[in-house]
């Protein structure tokens, strides 16, 4: 099983605030990087799919990076507001005859008004 | 509208009890995918499915079986469901492998006593 974690496992802000969290997987082989927004009660839906080496992708206040070559990619939202409120996971395909998305555990993001 | 569909939402059975959990997609999605939710391990893929009549195994497929007839259903059977099956499960679709956004289903919330 391959490994990808998150980092951190649960973050408090307040409203306003920016915040960023990181997703690491394995280096050696890459085809793309997913991540999901997961609200409590409801399911996991898609923010954005990144398959090159130093995307950038930007969906209003929130934003992500992505360095295949360190393995790595970090979720920005900026200007934090209460219904950011979920659960962010990352998840991983290392491509080739390898057609498994491996899922981290996931970031908790609390923001307080 | 474009949707992910299971059934049932939620099961309470016994252990042994035969049971079979239904996922149908509208978007002509080529992938899909079941994964469990259990706290502290993230999503974990059981099985997923690249097109019709072709499956493989994910990370945890034990204790499970899968079928692919035709490309809008991908049901989920347990055979001889077991207590350590008790888990929150997600049907998922796609375009194609994993380079594309995943459109996860309700989720089914199944007990095993």
């Amino acid at each position: 099983i391959l490994n990808v974690e998150q980092s951190p496992q649960s973050l408090h802000v307040q409203e306003g605030d920016s915040t960023n969290f990181t997703c690491s997987f394995p280096s050696s082989n890459f085809y793309a990087l997913h991540w999901y927004r997961w609200e409590t009660a409801k399911s996991p839906e898609a923010l954005f799919v990144m398959t090159l080496n130093g995307d950038e992708k930007k969906k209003g206040r929130i934003s992500a990076t992505l360095n295949t070559k360190e393995g790595y990619s970090y979720l920005y939202i900026k200007g934090s507001q209460p219904e950011d409120s979920a659960t962010y996971l990352c998840a991983y395909n290392s491509g080739g005859s390898n057609y498994k998305l491996t899922f981290g555990k996931g970031t908790l993001l609390t923001v307080n008004p | 509208e474009a949707q992910v569909t299971q059934n049932p939402r939620y099961l309470i059975t016994v252990t042994g009890k035969k049971l079979t959990v239904t996922c149908s997609q509208n978007m002509n999605h080529e992938y899909m995918s079941w994964y469990r939710q259990d706290p502290g391990l993230g999503l974990r893929q059981i099985y997923y499915s690249m097109n019709v009549e072709v499956t493989d195994k994910g990370d945890v497929p034990e204790g499970y079986k899968v079928s692919r007839k035709e490309k809008r259903n991908f049901p989920l059977i347990l055979e001889s469901p077991s207590p350590n099956q008790t888990s929150l499960y997600f049907c998922a679709s796609s375009w194609d492998r994993t380079g594309y956004e995943q459109y996860f289903g309700p989720g089914t919330r199944l007990t095993v006593t």
